[in-house]
């Protein structure tokens, strides 16, 4: 299977200032047909996740443009520009690039 | 409104079995892969299974092969997991999800609609 490793898994952040969270796969995510599928998903306290970016890099319609998605391979970053309260929760990649599909640990942003 | 509604989570004894409902709405159902994806109490998530647009592919997380069945009723818009020998590590939120993947366009894994989740508690 496929491992996928989150850091930081605990992101203290502060509004307005940027926040990163990496993203690391045990195999190149690479697919047969060329595509990365690399997602992200944000799952704020007590809500059902929410997908925010697709095949690496695709923001969903309604994703505010702070959130940014990219990387390559084995290595993949979700970054947001500048944060606000609405950004706090856990936070989880995935791939989708062989069965089974795997998640992240998860990372758990709070404002300072 | 697209969205989707779980049921039929409960209480049940280790050993013992339960069938898991989604209701879809407002969406061509029979044109997409679906997922059930889980959550242990205050632990990350868990992919637990797919199943293609006509039910014949079917994948599983290793540790519910064999114990756990995936299906869908196109007819009736609705996708179950129905859940046998089950233990207590499988006490969870269940989630389903639909899988952004369709005839047209497949962008695996990207989960772009989540219902509310029911909860599944195994324990004596």
């Amino acid at each position: 299977d496929v491992v996928m490793t989150q850091s930081p898994l605990f992101l203290p952040a502060t509004l307005g200032q940027p926040a990163s969270i990496s993203c690391r796969s045990s195999q190149s995510l690479v697919y047969k047909d060329g595509k990365t599928y690399l997602n992200w998903f944000q799952q704020r306290p007590g809500q059902s996740p929410r997908r925010l970016i697709y095949q690496v890099s695709n923001r969903d319609s309604g994703v505010p443009d702070r959130f940014s998605g990219s990387g390559s391979g084995t290595d993949f970053t979700l970054k947001i520009s500048r944060v606000e309260t609405e950004d706090v929760g856990v936070y989880y990649c995935m791939q989708a690039t062989q069965w089974p599909y795997t998640f992240g640990q998860g990372t758990k942003l709070e404002i300072k | 409104e697209v969205q989707l509604v779980e049921s039929g989570g409960g209480l049940v004894q280790p050993g013992g079995s339960l069938r898991l409902s989604c209701a879809a709405s407002e969406f061509t159902f029979s044109s997409y892969w679906m997922g059930w994806v889980r959550q242990a109490p205050g632990k990350g998530l868990e992919w637990v299974a797919d199943i293609r647009p006509d039910g014949k592919d079917k994948q599983y997380l290793d540790s519910v092969k064999g114990r756990f069945t995936i299906s869908r009723d196109n007819a009736k818009n609705s996708l179950y997991l129905q859940m046998n020998s089950l233990r207590a590590e499988d006490t969870a939120v269940y989630y389903c999800a639909r899988d952004d993947c369709s005839s047209s366009v497949c962008n695996w894994g990207a989960f772009d609609i989540w219902g509310q989740g029911t909860l599944v508690t195994v324990s004596s």
